[in-house]
């Protein structure tokens, strides 16, 4: 596609559910980011990825939270045992080889 | 590794008034340096970037130069318009092949009155 494409747009989900965001980088970018976005704060830095290999996983904020990439392309955000304090918008970004990062629209998550 | 200091918002002007919104950054090395912006109920898109010490990126308006001296990248805009009302970010991000995180300043909510 011709941009970053994240799944779904819009998440509802019960307390303690598991949650899976896809996202969808530009063809051929290397790297790809996740960070979280709460109502009118920044941008949280989650996990990147350089290729299939996570270097950087250090803002994963608890162990409920896992991420993986496949095949160089496909990144799926996994959220278990979700809590309401998780409700944030969750973007993801693609770069090639280390240069400005093209967003996705992300996904705004909402824990009842 | 990168940090970023970025002006606190919200920053409110009247149509064509002149807009600074400060960034300082330390980093290892000389990163690029882009700043970002997200209009309402929109996704980040990059506004401008510069990628070498004197450098200046421009974008819509608005202008940031890279200050390899004072480690800044303050972003201006001699008349702002209601459609400039968004948040802005400040992103230092080495380009080579090393890989790293993006470090984002804390964003910067301008708001612009007609």
């Amino acid at each position: 596609g011709a941009g970053v494409s994240q799944s779904p747009s819009n998440k509802v989900t019960e307390k303690g559910k598991d949650v899976e965001l896809r996202c969808d980088p530009i063809s051929g970018h290397t790297a790809l980011y996740w960070y979280r976005q709460s109502l009118g704060q920044g941008l949280e830095f989650l996990i990147y990825f350089q290729g299939n290999s996570a270097p950087d996983k250090s803002g994963l904020p608890s162990d409920r939270f896992s991420a993986e990439r496949t095949g160089g392309s496909v990144s799926t955000l996994t959220i278990q045992r979700t809590q309401q304090e998780d409700s944030a918008v969750y973007l993801c970004a693609s770069s090639p080889a280390h240069t400005e990062a093209f967003f996705g629209q992300g996904t705004r998550l909402t824990v009842v | 590794g990168n940090s970023v200091t970025q002006m606190e918002g919200p920053v409110t002007l009247s149509e064509e008034a002149f807009l600074t919104i400060n960034c300082t950054y330390t980093a290892t090395g000389y990163p690029s340096l882009f700043w970002y912006v997200q209009y309402p109920g929109e996704g980040l898109q990059l506004l401008l970037k510069a990628t070498k010490a004197d450098d200046k990126g421009s974008n819509k308006g608005f202008e940031a130069t890279y200050r390899k001296e004072t480690t800044s990248f303050h972003l201006e805009k001699g008349s702002v318009q209601v459609s400039d009302s968004a948040v802005y970010f400040c992103a230092p991000h080495r380009s080579y092949s090393s890989a790293s995180k993006i470090i984002f300043g804390s964003g910067t909510r301008l708001s612009i009155r007609p």
